[in-house]
């Protein structure tokens, strides 16, 4: 049911930008792009999400292509504390919010 | 704020009983979504219900039901325990205004023997 696609896993030294990409070429226009991330042995917490326009946060950004059919979440400077898997997750008008696989993202010191 | 409250946080049974799990959403939101997680299968989206009516459902069999409350606390049952039902069961709250994001709880990890 996902409507997304991520890469299974990717790496990062310490203190190093991190690109993570999702691919959402079915998206209508009314869906918002969001991103969560789970830490181990921890649920799901919100990183960011946007409709059309570039964010920023204070934990990422989130970079939207022009024509919405992809997105990237920069971590500015990747700590081990960002190891974690991320999902992309398109959110629709009617809330229903379905979790692909996500990217394991491993941080190497 | 208190957060998402998930209980309990961990449950043994066996096959063939069932199990209610209970969750408690961030004071003022509305809304209950339900997950399943599982090494194979990943996060499962359950259902979800809104001021006490199933708004949306995951494509899981009619052994996993839930219902809400008026006070939004939520709870799901899975009656008839199978093997594969062990798994991280998530609750996530959310609003109904601003960003509309999940907020999850810790889980309730089940292991059915």
């Amino acid at each position: 049911d996902a409507k997304t696609t991520q890469p299974n896993s990717m790496e990062s030294n310490e203190e190093e930008p991190v690109h993570l990409p999702c691919n959402h070429s079915t998206i209508s226009g009314t869906d918002y792009i969001h991103w969560y991330r789970q830490l181990p042995s921890q649920g799901p917490e919100y990183v960011i999400h946007g409709l059309t326009s570039n964010v920023n946060n204070r934990m990422a950004s989130l970079a939207i292509a022009e024509d919405r059919k992809s997105s990237t979440l920069i971590l500015h400077r990747a700590t081990l504390r960002d190891a974690a898997v991320y999902y992309c997750i398109l959110r629709p008008v009617n809330n229903d919010m379905r979790f692909g696989a996500g990217t394991r993202l491993t941080v190497k010191p | 704020k208190a957060g998402v409250t998930q209980t309990p946080r961990y449950l043994i049974k066996t096959r063939g009983q069932q199990v209610t799990l209970s969750c408690s959403p961030i004071s003022g939101h509305r809304s209950v979504s339900w997950y399943q997680q599982t090494p194979g299968q990943g996060l499962q989206f359950l259902f979800e219900y809104f001021s006490e009516t199933q708004r949306n459902k995951g494509n899981f069999p009619g052994r996993f039901s839930g219902r809400q409350f008026s006070n939004s606390r939520s709870e799901m049952n899975v009656s008839t325990l199978e093997l594969g039902d062990s798994a991280l069961y998530l609750c996530a709250s959310r609003g109904v205004s601003g960003a509309n994001v999940l907020t999850f709880g810790a889980g309730s990890r089940l292991t059915v023997l």
